[in-house]
Formats: structure tokens, C-alpha cells, sequence
């Protein structure tokens, strides 16, 4: 069964923008993650949060999640061209087995 | 870096034959697990394996079977292929369950049955 779900389905922005994009599951988590995917290529890890964790950054990401809320959320800053892909989120409930989310599809226009 | 290779990325076959998706790990990750994606729906797990002769089921094992007879090696098979398992399947693998482990995935088999 699908936990996760995303918000928006489909963003549409310019260059040099924020991207933010939001991710809802359902019981609790060990941690929850991001991936990104290109378009007909597998999905590559971006970031990890954990349950205990409320905000983390890499690079231009920044991951936020709110427990209480069961809510995530990927802003990526300053966008590229190169950053159009799909971003699925996907929660770990323990045991390294995922459930992933629909995913946003992110389309950067240069 | 860790590569996970799926043995074909398009794949065409007809209704009716067994079909053997395999994949490929070089990092010596004991879990590793098979999905399918489709519009509108994500990823579904469909069977995973957490060490070698091992497999589990996942949300969506019907029409599907997997063989883990190597730790590097996890072999998907429609035992007989239909029309609605048209997709893109897609492998990952992850080491041992630690507390946060991301799982590293293959490029994926589009595979398509006529």
C-alpha cells in the first residue's frame, strides 16, 4: 500500500527559482527519504531524514519534517535547468523496506 | 560507488512466456528488492530479499516469482506474461537493515508484452 502521498503531482517553474514540494504518509517512521529520477532512469537517493530529525541540508535542498504533522517537505533552491526530474519521497517503518509516494514532477524552464 | 545493473533496459515479449528480469549488484548488499512503476501510481513493491535463498513477499507478488541463488544476484520472473504487467520495472539494493540505509537503484527494464 502507498503511504506516501506528494503535493503538487506537477510543478512548473523558471530558472532561479525555489522548488518546494510537500510529502504526507501515514503511521510512524524510522526516517523518511527523498529520491530524484530523470526521466526513463532509475531514482538516485538525494537525502535522508530521520524521525528525531527536524530539518537537513545539502547543497541546495533543504529537507524539513514535522512528525506531529506526518508532513515533509523538499525546497529546492535557486533552481537549474538540469533539475527537471520526478522527486518521490519514501518512509522507512524499519526493516530497510520503502513506501514510496507518487511523486511531483518538477519541470525547470530555462 | 554502488551499481546496480538490470540486464536489459527495453524488453519486448509475448503473452503467455516466462520472462526473467535479472539484476546485478557489485556492493555485496544483502537486501535488494524489485518494483514496478507506473503512471499515477509510484513504485510497488512487488518481492524483496533481505539475504541470499531468502525472498519476501511485497505488496504486489501475483503473477510474479523471484530467485536469489547469489548474494549479487535477484532474478524477477513472470511465470507467465500478461498484458497489465506492461511496465517499467525497476531494481535496488541496500545493505544490511541499519537504522538509515538509502537504497541504490539499477536504470531499469521497460518491459512491454504483446
Amino acid at each position: 500500500s502507498q503511504q506516501g502521498e506528494e503535493d503538487p503531482q506537477a510543478l512548473s517553474i523558471q530558472e532561479g527559482e525555489n522548488a518546494t514540494m510537500n510529502c504526507s504518509y501515514k503511521t510512524s517512521i524510522n526516517n523518511l527519504q527523498w529520491y530524484r529520477q530523470n526521466s526513463g532512469r532509475g531514482l538516485v537517493h538525494l537525502i535522508l531524514i530521520r524521525s528525531n530529525e527536524r530539518e537537513k541540508h545539502s547543497g541546495r535542498l533543504r529537507v524539513t519534517l514535522d512528525t506531529s504533522k506526518k508532513s515533509s517537505s523538499l525546497l529546492i533552491t535557486a533552481s537549474r535547468a538540469a533539475d527537471t526530474a520526478s522527486y518521490f519521497c519514501a518512509t522507512d517503518q524499519g526493516g530497510g523496506k520503502l513506501i514510496f509516494g507518487q511523486g511531483t514532477e518538477l519541470s525547470v524552464k530555462p | 560507488d554502488v551499481k546496480v545493473t538490470q540486464s536489459s533496459r527495453y524488453l519486448v515479449k509475448r503473452t503467455g512466456e516466462k520472462v526473467f528480469l535479472e539484476c546485478v549488484q557489485d556492493m555485496d548488499h544483502e537486501n535488494m528488492f524489485w518494483y514496478r512503476q507506473d503512471p499515477g501510481l509510484g513504485l510497488r513493491l512487488i518481492y524483496f530479499s533481505y539475504d541470499v535463498k531468502m525472498k519476501e513477499k511485497g505488496d504486489i507478488p501475483e503473477g510474479y516469482s523471484v530467485s536469489r541463488e547469489k548474494k549479487e544476484r535477484f532474478s524477477l520472473i513472470l511465470e507467465s506474461a500478461s498484458t497489465n504487467q506492461t511496465s517499467m520495472y525497476l531494481c535496488a539494493s541496500s545493505p544490511k537493515p541499519g537504522p538509515h540505509n538509502p537504497q541504490h537503484f539499477g536504470d531499469g527494464t521497460r518491459l512491454s508484452i504483446l
